[in-house]
């Protein structure tokens, strides 16, 4: 079936320290993974993508990596900020469904000083 | 360029009544689609529009229904309103969907009494 999921409700991390969110995938089918942060009182904010032919791709401070193999996705946030702390969402695309994107329920960031 | 806007931004119905609301994609983007968030279930896609079709739905009763116009604005309307109903309403806007980038605009929160 559709479903994608965060092996973690929430992260508690040191600010400064490199923070590691992990998401799981069972849709062998989809291609396309993304991730987005969200803010409270704000919509979802698109922060890094990756397609389903790459294992990794980095970004400004951030890092997600494909693992096709156990179905896993990750994103690394380095030097982790205060201005980082929100829910995080890895989400995916099914190639059958066009614009569908299923979310996975999210991971709240919170940093410590 | 201007991002998504929605409006309105908050909103309080009844059970039994109808909204609707209004969603204004980035300029020379084609594509919209619609999610609910709430606690419970997470974001869910709704419906997606391009070039005024439907083409994309999610797993909702047919009291959710959407349109978009000409100018690839799009709103989206709720008919008797439940309880249950009670959620935030994000829209995003994309090129052309797909694997495009999807932006989404700060939601709209509507809460059924």
């Amino acid at each position: 079936g559709e479903s994608v999921g965060l092996h973690l409700p929430t992260l508690s991390v040191q600010e400064g320290d490199n923070s590691i969110i992990n998401c799981a995938y069972s849709n062998s089918a989809s291609d396309y993974f993304i991730w987005y942060k969200q803010e409270s009182g704000k919509g979802p904010q698109f922060i890094i993508d990756i397609r389903s032919n790459m294992d990794k791709r980095q970004g400004q401070r951030v890092t997600v990596l494909l693992n096709k193999t156990v179905k896993h996705l990750s994103l690394q946030i380095a030097a982790t900020q205060p201005g980082d702390s929100a829910v995080y969402f890895c989400a995916e695309n099914l190639r059958s469904s066009a614009s569908k994107i299923i979310f996975g329920s999210g991971t709240r960031l919170s940093i410590r000083p | 360029k201007a991002g998504v806007t929605q409006t309105p931004r908050y909103l309080i119905k009844t059970r039994g009544q109808q909204v609707t609301l209004s969603c204004s994609p980035i300029s020379g983007h084609r594509s919209v689609s619609w999610y609910q968030q709430t606690p419970g279930q997470g974001l869910q896609f709704l419906f997606e529009y391009f070039s005024e079709t439907q083409r994309n739905k999610g797993n909702f009763p047919g009291r959710f229904s959407g349109r978009q116009f000409s100018n690839s604005r799009s709103e989206m309307n709720v008919s008797t309103l439940e309880l249950g109903d009670s959620a935030l309403y994000l829209c995003a806007s994309s090129l052309s969907g797909a694997t495009d980038t999807q932006y989404f605009g700060p939601g709209t929160r509507l809460t059924v009494l």
